[in-house]
């Protein structure tokens, strides 16, 4: 069965760190592109970071210098590591995939929630 | 980076109805759209992709069209699970970018 599977999430104090993790299984990280995707409580879907199946990586504005996207091939595992945390950074992170029908995301995570407070 | 903007932000709406939800791209971006569904605590589910294309087990009476900046979700006779709200998402360039949302409710 094709899955993902978040965990880290958790109480963080503004300015902490955090490392998000998200396990694959049924399909290889390597071979597709991911993403992560956050939503703060009561709001939208934020996209924030993508890996390319090369390596290469890109982010949103809102996280870029702070959050590095990075994965374990052996593992079929991601990574997030959010660094300087603030406030706005609250929310729930997904990780999705990118399949291969008009780039959608067609692979979700169930989430793991963020809480930046102090 | 491209602003999508969906209309209404809220619809009430009886089972059997036929409902319709609008996106707009600030720009173009040909088809490259999706459709997701999200029920309260749960995960974006992927409904349509390239605009109108249904993605593998999403029931037939959601459909997809439009191209270039305006597009359309339709549930042709709306049923009690589909109670949710409804995001687009364009794929044409980085950053991909979401619509606020429209919240499908109950009448």
């Amino acid at each position: 069965e094709v899955q993902l599977v978040e965990s880290g999430g958790g109480l963080i104090q503004p300015g902490g760190s955090l490392r998000l993790s998200c396990a694959a299984s049924g399909f290889s990280v390597s071979s597709n592109y991911m993403n992560w995707v956050r939503q703060a409580p009561g709001k939208g879907l934020e996209w924030i970071s993508l890996i390319y199946s090369g390596g290469n990586t890109y982010y949103a504005d809102s996280v870029k210098g702070r959050f590095t996207f990075s994965r374990d091939n052996s593992k079929d595992t991601l990574y997030l590591q959010m660094n300087s945390l603030r406030a706005e950074d609250t929310a729930v992170y997904y990780c999705a995939r990118r399949g291969d029908g008009g780039r959608a995301m067609d692979v979700w995570g169930k989430g793991t929630t963020v809480t930046v407070s102090s | 980076d491209i602003q999508m903007t969906q209309s209404p932000s809220s619809v009430s709406a009886s089972v059997g109805d036929r409902v319709t939800i609008t996106c707009r791209a600030s720009q173009g971006i040909s088809s490259w759209l999706a459709w997701y569904q999200q029920k309260p605590g749960k995960a974006p589910k992927l409904l349509i992709y390239a605009a109108s294309s249904l993605q593998s087990g999403v029931p037939s009476r959601f459909s997809g069209s439009g191209s270039g900046t305006d597009f359309t979700l339709t549930i042709s006779s709306l049923q009690p699970e589909d109670f949710a709200t409804y995001y687009c998402q364009q794929a044409n360039s980085l950053p991909p970018t979401f619509g606020g949302g429209t919240k499908v409710e109950i009448k």
